[in-house]
């Protein structure tokens, strides 16, 4: 399994709150990503990141930002947290670009 | 616009039988094609993959089918077996453009014994 860990796995939290979601790899990999899986719509990308500091928006990017200071990690901020953001997000790696793994996920609850 | 579509949310197979999901694309550029599988609670896993330059791609009981012309593919499980029971999404991308992937909205594969 690819080595990639994403905290926190579970989190509930009030409306307008500033969220942070951590993902973390160990295989060194230049690409990683942060999609959001709702019912009915499937893996959505929020955003991605193809080097440090190097990052670009997904399809859902509106009320989400992140940041990559170092390679292995990949933060996924949610500024003000919305109801509409109660979702499972997952992290996603990829050496090439093509082929992706992804990590255990995390379930978020905005209250 | 929905640019990979998986039309049916759900499938039943009989233990033993073959599994044939289905995949349907619009984005002519789309040229590497990949399948995940994901269990409840779990993150997506990476099944098999196939570039647009074959039109079959075999690994073990599972094997992806492209038809370039009709822009579609399958990916065909054989023998289906309970532990295969499990949501399936189908990707696409365009390798020469960017570093995404577009995921369609999954099948609902169920296993029976």
């Amino acid at each position: 399994d690819a080595g990639i860990t994403q905290s926190p796995r579970h989190k509930v939290t009030e409306t307008g709150t500033p969220v942070t979601l951590r993902c973390h790899q160990t295989e060194n990999h230049r690409y990683m990503y942060w999609y959001r899986q709702d019912p009915g719509h499937g893996l959505r990308l929020i955003h991605y990141s193809y080097g440090v500091k190097d990052t670009d928006k997904g399809e859902v990017s509106d009320g989400y930002s992140v940041s990559r200071s170092k390679t292995e990690d990949f933060l996924l901020t949610l500024e003000s947290a919305t109801s509409s953001q109660t979702s499972v997000y997952f992290c996603a790696i990829s050496k090439d670009a093509y082929e992706q793994y992804f990590g255990p996920g995390t379930r978020l609850t905005v209250t | 616009d929905q640019q990979v579509k998986q039309n049916s949310p759900s499938l039943s197979v009989q233990e033993g039988r073959i599994s044939i999901l289905n995949c349907d694309y619009t984005n002519s550029m789309f040229d590497y094609f990949l399948w995940y599988k994901k269990y409840p609670a779990e993150g997506p896993t990476f099944l098999i993959s196939i570039s647009s330059i074959k039109d079959k791609n075999e690994d073990g009981r599972f094997t992806v089918f492209l038809n370039k012309s009709a822009k579609h593919l399958s990916l065909h499980i054989v023998p289906s077996q309970p532990g295969d029971s499990a949501v399936y999404f189908c990707a696409a991308t365009n390798t020469g453009a960017n570093s995404k992937l577009t995921f369609g909205k999954g099948i609902t594969l169920s296993v029976r014994p």
